[in-house]
């Protein structure tokens, strides 16, 4: 069965404090792991996907990297408008187009 | 613009009445999924469909029912059978011939009262 675990639950930064969100999976022959934006009360928004092991994706203060276990998202130098929830998923080969969750970072951002 | 549209956004409904929620897209993509996402629990494929009339259950299907007659179209009923409807409900669509991963509606807040 494939599994997302993603830590830490919730994350508290201030403006400009850069730091990491974990994502560790296991499924059965990683056909991409993708992750999502999602702000309160809206439906999560696609920001990347990554295929195979070191592969790197940016966009804007964020950067995406891939491990066989584990993805990371680097945010550097975050604003407030970073604040939202981060969501982690990843797709299978052998199960064609379904995407299974993790629960999420919540991410907070201060003056 | 093309997306996906759910309706409505919110929903209220007494306890033993089933309800219908709407999801419509006209990004031409042939994969539509529902979630249901409730606090701490991150997104639960509950149905999802690759081609018109034909679906598969998700991880927790029980209690629910849907349709797809229409290539754009993939409604889901929650009925009396589900024995904890309230959540927020997801739909979302992916092309299968790139993989682009899932693009999402912006969810149906289902209170049963």
């Amino acid at each position: 069965e494939d599994q997302v675990t993603q830590s830490p639950e919730a994350l508290r930064l201030q403006e400009g404090e850069s730091s990491s969100l974990n994502c560790s999976y296991t499924v059965s022959g990683l056909r991409g792991l993708f992750w999502y934006r999602q702000d309160p009360g809206k439906g999560p928004e696609f920001l990347f996907t990554l295929y195979s092991a070191g592969e790197e994706k940016e966009k804007e203060r964020l950067k995406a990297t891939l491990t066989k276990k584990e993805s990371f998202l680097h945010i550097t130098a975050p604003k407030p408008e970073d604040s939202a929830t981060y969501l982690c998923a990843v797709q299978a080969k052998s199960t064609a187009s379904k995407l299974t969750f993790g629960t999420g970072t919540r991410l907070q951002v201060t003056l | 613009d093309g997306g996906i549209t759910q309706s409505p956004k919110y929903l209220f409904r007494k306890e033993g009445q089933n309800v219908t929620l709407s999801c419509e897209q006209n990004l031409n993509h042939d994969a539509m999924y529902w979630y249901r996402q409730d606090p701490g629990q991150g997104l639960r494929l509950i149905y999802y469909s690759q081609i018109v009339n034909d679906f598969q259950k998700g991880d927790i299907a029980e209690g629910y029912s849907v349709s797809r007659e229409k290539k754009e179209s993939f409604p889901l009923t929650v009925t009396s059978a589900q024995k904890n409807p309230t959540a927020f409900y997801l739909c979302a669509s992916s092309t299968l011939t790139k993989n682009y991963g899932a693009f999402f509606g912006q969810g149906t807040r289902l209170t049963v009262v």
